[in-house]
């Protein structure tokens, strides 16, 4: 089964608008920790937002904010108020805190983003 | 501060071939890891290595090999290429290692064609 799943292999959104990326994700740990990076065209992966599998309240970081449903094993990034140089690749990514191969990330396919003026 | 670089930005080779790709770890990060980008999908973990010894291996074969230097750079070499190497190798480097929220820094990545 594929641990993280994003479902959107595309999606458009209005500049000034918010957006949410889907995210799915599959462990039988208790501890684990959630991510989402970007990857604009230039190849580099730039960390946007984190939250814990203990932490109650969810993530924001300005603009970025998770969704975090434990129940639904979903973390859902929102982006509020989008501007054109959101455009690039959303990657959702798991680290798991039993057996983990010091601190890998286990990445999703990830979603492309383009922002419209 | 420094980031994380890598090089050379872009590296053509044919199959059967060696290579070996470079990265400096961020200023103060002692863990640094490999992951692979095939074209359209994520990244997936090669390995890691902590203060010049690996800790950590996914599910790539022994042709993948690495080294960590005194300075935490590394190097990620690949012997008897093959066609399905062509990818983005990107390097990431951590300031420690074993904790759950322990954010990655990555580089801009080396793009590989084999031909």
């Amino acid at each position: 089964a594929q641990k993280i799943t994003q479902t959107q292999p595309g999606m458009f959104v209005q500049e000034k608008e918010a957006v949410t990326l889907d995210c799915t994700y599959d462990t039988s740990d208790q501890s684990y920790g959630l991510f989402w990076y970007k990857q604009p065209s230039s190849g580099e992966m730039i960390f946007l937002i984190y939250q814990g599998s203990y932490d109650e309240q969810n993530a924001t970081e300005g603009r970025y904010s998770l969704n975090f449903q434990k129940a639904r094993k979903s973390a859902n990034l929102v982006i509020s108020a989008s501007q054109l140089g959101d455009s690039a690749m959303y990657f959702c990514a798991m680290r798991e805190g039993r057996g983990n191969a010091g601190n890998m990330l286990t990445f999703g396919g990830g979603t492309r983003l383009m922002v419209k003026p | 501060e420094t980031g994380v670089t890598q090089s050379p930005t872009h590296l053509i080779k044919t199959r059967g071939q060696q290579v070996t790709l470079r990265c400096s770890s961020q200023s103060g990060h002692n863990t640094v890891s490999w992951y692979q980008q095939a074209l359209g999908q994520g990244p997936q973990f090669i390995f890691q290595y902590y203060r010049e010894e690996e800790n950590g291996r996914g599910n790539f074969p022994p042709r993948f090999s690495g080294l960590q230097f005194p300075n935490y750079s590394s190097e990620l070499n690949v012997n008897a290429l093959e066609l399905d190497d062509s990818a983005l190798y990107l390097c990431a480097s951590s300031l420690k290692t074993g904790t759950i929220n322990e954010k990655l820094f990555f580089g801009s990545g080396t793009q590989l064609s084999v031909l």
